[in-house]
């Protein structure tokens, strides 16, 4: 295993349109977290899954976003009629159950908002 | 709402000395955690103290944790040229299963 795979690496998209990113967690970490990055900011706390089951959401989770990891394996972020706001590194993280592992991040993905 | 805040923003250091960085948090915490960006990369995980423990210590590194003052510190001893990245503490929010990131400490370490 090669550690936590995000795709693509980089999106430019024009604003209005959907958007979708895919995480691929280390294979035996059954929690998975997507985290937002802005430039000069730390990594600021989106949504969190227990296996399939999301269990936790940030109030910066608007109706446009929506995230799902079917089978409690990878893992999709979808941001619906993007705004020029929503450009930021879109980052995932997996760890076991215990947190005392801390995360294992992906190299994330740059969303621009053109 | 970020729960730690590193100090400094930023610090510039030559080659072999230490470095010295500190977060503070607000609420209690029952895990801190510090990790390392390099430019334009994911975090990776440096080390995790729980809120029982006062240091620890892992290779170059040695973190502290006071909890009756809410704050932790990061020493980097005899900092290399590839240290130069981002640094973040991580406190877990006291009720949810997430780490909250303070805005972070960027080190420039200069050969």
């Amino acid at each position: 295993d090669t550690g936590v795979s995000q795709d693509p690496r980089h999106k430019i998209t024009k604003r209005g349109q959907n958007v979708t990113f895919r995480c691929d967690p280390i294979s035996e970490h059954n929690r998975l977290y997507w985290y937002r990055q802005t430039l000069g900011q730390g990594p600021e706390f989106l949504t969190y899954f227990q296996n399939e089951a999301q269990l936790e959401k940030s109030r910066l989770l608007s109706d446009r976003f929506s995230a799902e990891r079917p089978k409690g394996s990878f893992s999709t972020l979808e941001i619906q009629r993007t705004e020029q706001g929503d450009s930021a590194m879109y980052l995932c993280a997996s760890s076991p159950g215990q947190v005392v592992y801390g995360y294992t991040f992906g190299s994330g993905t740059r969303l621009t908002v053109v | 709402s970020q729960q730690g805040e590193e100090d400094p923003q930023a610090l510039s250091i030559q080659e072999g000395e230490n470095a010295t960085m500190n977060c503070s948090y607000k609420t209690s915490i029952n895990n801190l955690q510090w990790y390392r960006q390099n430019s334009g990369r994911g975090l990776v995980h440096l080390i995790l103290i729980r809120s029982n423990e006062r240091e620890k210590h892992s290779g170059r590194l040695r973190v502290t944790l006071d909890t009756s003052k809410k704050s932790s510190s990061l020493l980097i001893t005899a900092s290399r040229a590839a240290d130069t990245a981002s640094y973040f503490c991580a406190t877990d929010a006291d009720y949810g299963q997430n780490f909250v990131f303070g805005p972070g400490t960027r080190l420039s370490v200069l050969p």
